[in-house]
């Protein structure tokens, strides 16, 4: 499994706290994505970066922020706005999105409990 | 935007029985359905995709079938193996200006020894 790299596994958040979750890709793709996993919810978009130095909203980014200095990382910062956030986190990078570079490359995740 | 509706949640089956599960989406210009297994502790990983202009793909044990005029597609594993067990996820990506794929909500499929 390499390719794309999350850390930590695992993270604790207590009241108030932003904590920033970390993803790395070393395939070269201009795509890079962020999710949210929830029992029975499916994987839901937080934001998405089709090049670096521009991000764009998913379905649910409210009390998340991200950024794209480098087409390899694309960090995700949970911040105190957001008021559930316990969940299974998933980044994921495609080579571009173009018809025929669809296919998501995801990370091994981190999973994000409160305090 | 796209909605995507997966069925059923759950599905439990005996080795060596087929297994079905089912999409529907609601965007009549997507054009491309991948379906994603997610094992146990694991990252979610590619295993059939389909686009609009083709009815049916088959790698090995597992199917994928599209009805564009019902907008549903469907997944078809036959003879089922332990190792079958995982979390299944559909997706529908349609066009315009977001070529992000939107998922279903995913299906625990369970196969008994």
């Amino acid at each position: 499994d390499g390719g794309i790299t999350q850390s930590p596994k695992y993270l604790f958040r207590k009241e108030g706290q932003n904590v920033t979750l970390s993803c790395e890709q070393n395939l070269n793709h201009d795509a890079m994505y962020w999710y949210r996993q929830d029992p029975g919810q499916g994987l839901r978009l937080i934001y998405y970066s089709q090049i670096v130095n521009d991000f764009q909203k998913g379905d649910i980014a409210e009390g998340y922020s991200v950024s794209r200095e480098k087409k390899e990382s694309f960090p995700l910062t949970v911040t105190s706005a957001q008021k559930n956030p316990t969940a299974f986190y998933l980044c994921a990078s495609s080579r571009g999105q173009a018809a025929t570079n669809e296919k998501l490359f995801f990370g091994s995740g981190t999973q994000l409990s409160v305090l | 935007g796209e909605n995507v509706e997966q069925h059923p949640s759950t599905l439990s089956v005996q080795e060596g029985d087929s297994a079905v599960i089912k999409c529907t989406y609601s965007d009549s210009a997507s054009n491309y359905f991948p379906w994603y297994k997610q094992e146990l502790g694991k990252r979610p990983q590619l295993i059939i995709d389909i686009r609009s202009n083709v009815g049916e793909k088959k790698d090995q044990r597992i199917a994928v079938t599209l009805n564009k005029t019902a907008k549903h597609f469907s997944l078809h594993i036959t003879e089922t193996q332990p190792e079958d067990s995982a979390v299944y996820f559909c997706a529908a990506k349609g066009t315009g200006g977001s070529y992000i794929p939107t998922f279903g909500r995913g299906t625990s499929l369970i196969v008994h020894p």
